[in-house]
């Protein structure tokens, strides 16, 4: 089982939709989560962190539930330029590494 | 001003060469990371080093062999390449190595094609 699984996608969805990716991570040593958001043929770009209380980022929304060992990455209104892969990563302390999803990808049709 | 940067962008090679892999980082980061992101996307840590010392060696064969000359450089050198191979090598840098304040900046990427 990997440790940390996303939704596979693509989701397609039209400007202005809100949508909701989900990812479990199965390491409980896992301290840090975050998500990253990698374009086509380009490197991942820290998209945000994600705290334990949740948090926004303008139409971003983050959410960690650690008893269901959860994360979710809501995007509303969205526009054409959020069509990426967003990766779901979780920081494993005591590694030091971080474990990246195998990504969702979206795509916001006009 | 490129934050991360490595060379080459593009690499295509024969089975059996040995290649290298360079890259620099001029953010001040203490800490550097090689990634390889295979064909079906999934990005998997190689290595990470801390201030030129070895933090993470993953389960990578040791025909891979990473060197930090300094803290601004992490070069990646690959002896007797092989088929599978094949695949984007991602290098990133960090300040930190945990918490939320682990920001990894990466690299543009180098395609390797081992043919």
């Amino acid at each position: 089982r990997k440790e940390v699984e996303q939704d596979p996608g693509p989701f397609n969805v039209p400007e202005g939709a809100t949508v909701a990716f989900n990812c479990t991570y199965s390491n409980s040593a896992s301290q840090s989560f975050f998500w990253y958001r990698q374009d086509c043929r380009k490197e991942p770009k820290l998209l945000m962190s994600v705290y334990s209380s949740g948090n926004e980022d303008g139409r971003f929304t983050a959410q960690l539930n650690r008893a269901s060992q959860y994360i979710s990455l809501l995007i509303r209104d969205s526009k054409l330029s959020d069509s990426a892969t967003y990766l779901c990563v979780g920081l494993d302390t005591g590694r030091r590494a971080l474990t990246f999803g195998s990504g969702t990808r979206l795509q916001v049709q006009p | 001003d490129t934050a991360v940067s490595q060379t080459p962008k593009y690499l295509v090679t024969q089975m059996g060469n040995d290649k290298s892999i360079k890259c620099e980082q001029n953010l001040g980061h203490d800490t550097m990371y090689w990634y390889k992101q295979d064909s079906k996307k999934f990005l998997k840590i190689m290595f990470s080093y801390n201030n030129k010392e070895l933090i993470i060696n993953e389960t990578v064969p040791n025909r891979f062999s990473p060197k930090s000359p300094d803290k601004a450089h992490l070069n990646l050198h690959i002896n007797s390449l092989e088929l599978g191979d094949s695949a984007v090598y991602f290098c990133a840098s960090s300040q930190v190595l945990t918490g939320l304040e682990n920001e990894q900046f990466f690299g543009p990427g180098t395609r390797l094609t081992v043919l």
